[in-house]
């Protein structure tokens, strides 16, 4: 089965701090995505990428950088939080054809104070 | 830009009976996949059952299946004999082909099961 793991189910920071959010897959695949999931609002992509140290903005980029150093391996970065910034993360892969799904991990739920 | 609109926040169904989740798009493009996601209370995301636009049979996967109007762009989830696990948010999905993968999603529908 393919597996896509979040490094945290919940996590709570404060304003001002770095966060990272991490995420691993185990398939092998090409594409890789951070989503923000808010109620009333569904999902928005803030960052995707393709392959190994490449990168595209989503949506919503601004206040969120990412990294991808490895293939199995993409980290969403929060570089000083803000409370607007508090909402579930949802990483998801893909392989590189537009008919795949997308499979998601469980989810980052965070709350900056 | 592509955009997904799903016109109801909130359905519910009897245990047994069925339901019809709605589900527009807008696009100028003639070839592309459209999807609905499934994420139960506090569980993952996902696939319930996907369409390309070039096939005009209905997809299904068992108790699950898709009205697709492609000259509405209307992509509507039938889901019959509910059960209570069906119970969750359901997400509809549109995808280009070719060029970027990302998914635009609507912003969900959520499903309640009575018993």
């Amino acid at each position: 089965d393919v597996k896509v793991t979040q490094s945290s189910r919940y996590l709570v920071k404060r304003t001002g701090e770095k966060v990272f959010l991490e995420c691993v897959q185990d398939m092998d695949h090409e594409n890789m995505f951070w989503y923000r999931q808010d109620p009333g609002l569904g999902l928005r992509l803030i960052y995707f990428s393709y392959d190994v140290k490449m990168k595209e903005k989503g949506d919503i980029p601004e206040g969120y950088s990412v990294s991808r150093e490895k293939k199995e391996r993409f980290s969403l970065i929060l570089e000083s939080a803000s409370t607007n910034q508090t909402s579930m993360y949802l990483c998801a892969s893909s392989f590189g054809q537009s008919y795949n799904e997308q499979f998601f991990g469980p989810g980052t739920r965070l709350t900056v104070l | 830009a592509q955009t997904v609109t799903q016109s109801q926040p909130e359905m519910s169904v009897q245990e047994a009976e069925t339901v019809t989740l709605s589900c527009t798009y807008d696009t100028s493009e003639s070839d592309y996949y459209l999807f609905w996601y499934k994420q139960p209370p506090s569980r993952q995301m996902i696939l319930v059952i996907r369409q390309e636009a070039y096939k005009q049979q209905n997809a299904t996967e068992n108790r699950f299946s898709v009205n697709f109007q492609k000259a509405a762009k209307s992509f509507s989830l039938k889901i019959s004999d509910s059960q209570l696990g069906d119970a969750a948010m359901y997400f509809c999905a549109y995808r280009t082909q070719g060029g970027s993968e990302k998914l635009v999603f609507g912003k969900g529908t959520k499903l309640t099961v009575n018993p």
